[in-house]
């Protein structure tokens, strides 16, 4: 099955700077790969996905890279803000496949003023 | 659109009784529904892939006569905890997806169950 690992597992910057958190996965196949953003007792929020047809995909702040070769791809927050302070998750996919989501370990991102 | 609903939001229980937790899909028919778990500070645990009108798909470790899962409408996915004992305490978070042709999960808001 499918193994997706996550790094850094905690990560503290300042505001205004950039975060960026590192995800590899094990399956060739897997396709889809979103990320999550989850608050202290909150539900995971879908921030961005990226397919394995594009090698970046930008909204806003907020960006992924794809590099399918290596088989890993990353989340870039710029200009960071106390509100985006949180755990960040990613997942790997064989999209159609039926099955759910392989998460990573998640990110916990501190943003200080 | 894609909201996805879960009841309760919080639960406490005595040791040896039972706990449905619901997940409705509230604008979307959702054909496949997942289960997962959350320790603190822990990632989601996939507990289980439960699609409507069949059995549910249970990971390895999970026992299915201790966390029954039913999804009987396309909409609703329901997960009980029988036997509820302390450890099994935790965050219990379910997900949709809004059709078999694109993988997006959208969460619902979770269940924190608590186990005296």
């Amino acid at each position: 099955g499918e193994n997706v690992e996550q790094h850094p597992s905690t990560l503290s910057v300042q505001e205004g700077d950039s975060a960026v958190i590192k995800c590899t996965y094990s399956d060739s196949a897997s396709n889809y790969f979103p990320w999550y953003k989850q608050e202290l007792g909150k539900r995971p929020q879908l921030i961005i996905d990226i397919r394995s047809n594009v090698g970046e995909k930008k909204d806003q702040r907020i960006a992924v890279t794809l590099n399918k070769t290596a088989k890993h791809f990353s989340l870039h927050i710029t200009e960071t803000q106390p509100e985006d302070s949180a755990v960040y998750f990613c997942a790997a996919l064989l999209e159609g496949s039926g099955y759910a989501l392989n998460f990573g370990k998640g990110t916990s991102l501190l943003v200080t003023p | 659109g894609a909201v996805v609903s879960q009841h309760p939001s919080r639960v406490i229980c005595k040791s040896g009784t039972s706990v449905k937790i619901e997940c409705r899909s509230l604008d979307f028919q959702a054909t496949t529904m997942f289960w997962y778990r959350q320790f603190p500070k822990k990632s989601l645990m996939l507990m289980a892939t439960s699609n409507e009108g069949s059995k549910a798909t249970y990971e390895q470790g999970v026992e299915k006569d201790k966390f029954l899962i039913n999804h009987a409408s396309l909409t609703l996915s329901t997960l009980t905890v029988t036997s509820a004992h302390p450890e099994d305490s935790s965050f219990y978070i379910c997900s949709a997806r809004r059709d078999v042709s694109a993988d997006t999960q959208y969460f619902g808001p979770g269940t924190r169950l608590t186990v005296l």
